[in-house]
C-alpha cells in the first residue's frame, strides 16, 4: 500500500464552483500534514498546513480525519488560477524529517 | 532575496556520463533534500541531509551520490549507474523538525 494516495482526477469544474477531494495516508502515527500546489513544470509550493482542528485560508479549507486517516481540501468559488495539481504531503514517522508525497490531484477550472 | 536556487534549469547528457546538479540555499536551513519526479508520480526522495557533513539515503538512492560540505550547498551527482535518469529533479530545504519544505525551481535532466 502506498504511504499517501490521492485520486488523480482530473476534476474539471466551472468558475465559481466548489471542488473537494481527499487524500488517504497509511501511517496512523503521522503527525504533520500539508497541501502543496504544483503548476505545470514548476516546483511545488506550500498551499497550507493541515491542523487537527481543521483550518481555512480564504477560499481553501483543509480538514484532517485521524480516525479514517485522510485529509481533505475544499476550494470554494473556484478561479481559473486555481487550475493546478494539488499534492498531499504527510510525514512518515513521528519526529522524522522525511515527508511522503502523493502523486497529486489535478484540478482544471474552466471559464 | 532568500531562496533556493538550482542550476541549470535544463540539462542534456549522453548516456554513460555522470552529471552534477547544483542546489544552493541562503535561508540558513539545516536540512536539505533531493527528490525526483516522473510524470504522473509523486516526488520520490533520493537523499537528504539534516546537518553539514552528514546525509542519508532516501527511497531511491541507487545510482546517485551527494555531498554536504557547506550548509548552503547540497549537490547531487547522477552517475552512469542510474538506469533511468531522465526526470525532473527538485531540491528542497527546511529549517529543521517536521516543517514544510521549500523547493527550488528544479532541474529537468534528459539523458540521450
Amino acid at each position: 500500500r502506498k504511504e499517501v494516495e490521492q485520486d488523480p482526477g482530473p476534476f474539471n469544474v466551472p468558475e465559481g464552483a466548489t471542488v473537494a477531494f481527499n487524500c488517504t495516508y497509511s501511517n496512523s502515527a503521522s503527525q504533520s500534514f500539508f497541501w502543496y500546489r504544483q503548476d505545470c513544470r514548476k516546483e511545488p509550493k506550500l498551499l497550507m498546513s493541515v491542523y487537527s482542528s481543521g483550518n481555512e485560508d480564504g477560499r481553501f479549507t483543509a480538514q484532517l480525519n485521524r480516525a479514517s486517516q485522510y485529509i481533505s481540501l475544499l476550494i470554494r468559488d473556484s478561479k481559473l488560477s486555481d487550475s493546478a495539481t494539488y499534492l498531499c504531503v504527510v510525514n512518515n514517522l513521528p519526529n522524522d524529517y522525511k515527508l511522503s508525497f502523493g502523486a497529486g490531484t489535478t484540478v482544471t477550472v474552466r471559464a | 532575496d532568500g531562496g533556493i536556487t538550482q542550476s541549470p534549469k535544463y540539462l542534456f547528457r549522453k548516456e554513460g556520463q555522470n552529471v552534477t546538479l547544483s542546489c544552493e540555499q541562503n535561508l540558513n536551513h539545516d536540512a536539505m533534500y533531493w527528490y525526483r519526479q516522473d510524470p504522473g508520480q509523486g516526488l520520490r526522495l533520493i537523499y537528504y541531509s539534516q546537518i553539514v557533513n552528514d546525509f542519508q539515503k532516501g527511497d531511491i538512492a541507487e545510482g546517485y551520490s551527494v555531498s554536504r560540505e557547506k550548509k548552503e550547498s547540497f549537490p547531487l551527482t547522477v552517475t552512469s549507474a542510474q538506469k533511468n535518469p531522465t526526470a525532473f529533479y527538485l531540491c528542497a530545504s527546511t529549517p529543521g523538525g517536521i516543517n514544510e519544505q521549500f523547493f527550488g525551481p528544479g532541474t529537468r535532466l534528459t539523458v540521450l
